[in-house]
């Protein structure tokens, strides 16, 4: 079964600080992944995709780490309206079958 | 506006009484997507869609049927809904155009009694 893990969370952490999250999948077929923030009760937007070279957008960054299964993003200088839960998500074969991961909760606080 | 539309937004229903919960998209994107969404669980695949009459299963089809008879629409029916079918429901859209970003309609509330 094609499975995708994160870190339980919740994070509460104070405005300023640097956090990251972790994830791991297991399907080592998977092609594409990407990271989703999701407000209370709102739906899933894309934050940013995550490419094996890695990349950074602004106060983000996404790692891939393929030959461990394991994705991570970094939020640097964190805001209060950087509160929310944050979904890794994995690709199998550039289809349509996406694998959330529960997601992990975070809240900044001032 | 670029947008994914699901109606309704909420609904109550008792066990048995077919439903179908619509979705639209107006972005001419060919692969949508529905996902049920519980505590605890997070969002789960139910049915995708990747193109006009060509739909398969997710990790959770049991008790669900889709259609695509148009591109622009993916509408969800519960034929004969349970209690376990209560949960927050998605509907999603991308297109390989833009790297396979989903795009998310508002979400729909059911509750079966």
């Amino acid at each position: 079964r094609k499975e995708v893990e994160q870190d339980p969370g919740p994070f509460n952490v104070p405005e300023g600080a640097t956090v990251a999250f972790n994830c791991t999948y297991s399907n080592s077929a998977s092609q594409s992944f990407f990271w989703y923030r999701q407000d209370c009760r709102k739906e899933p937007k894309l934050l940013m995709s995550v490419y094996s070279s890695g990349n950074e957008d602004g106060r983000f960054t996404a790692q891939l780490n393929r030959a461990s299964q394991y994705i991570s993003l970094l939020i640097r200088d964190s805001k209060l309206s950087d509160s929310a839960t944050y979904l890794c998500v994995v690709n199998e074969d550039y289809g349509q079958n996406f694998v959330f991961g529960p997601g992990t909760r975070l809240s900044v606080l001032p | 506006e670029a947008q994914v539309t699901q109606n309704p937004r909420y609904l109550i229903t008792v066990t048995g009484k077919k439903l179908t919960v619509t979705c639209s998209q107006n972005m001419n994107h060919e692969y949508m997507s529905w996902y049920r969404q519980d505590p605890g669980l997070g969002l789960r695949q139910i049915y995708y869609s990747m193109n006009v009459e060509v739909t398969d299963k997710g990790d959770v089809p049991e008790g669900y049927k889709v259609s695509r008879k148009e591109k622009r629409n993916f509408p969800l029916i519960l034929e004969s809904p349970s209690p376990n079918q209560t949960s927050l429901y998605f509907c999603a859209s991308s297109s390989d155009n833009v790297g396979y970003e989903q795009y998310f309609g508002p979400g729909t509330r059911l509750t079966v009694t």
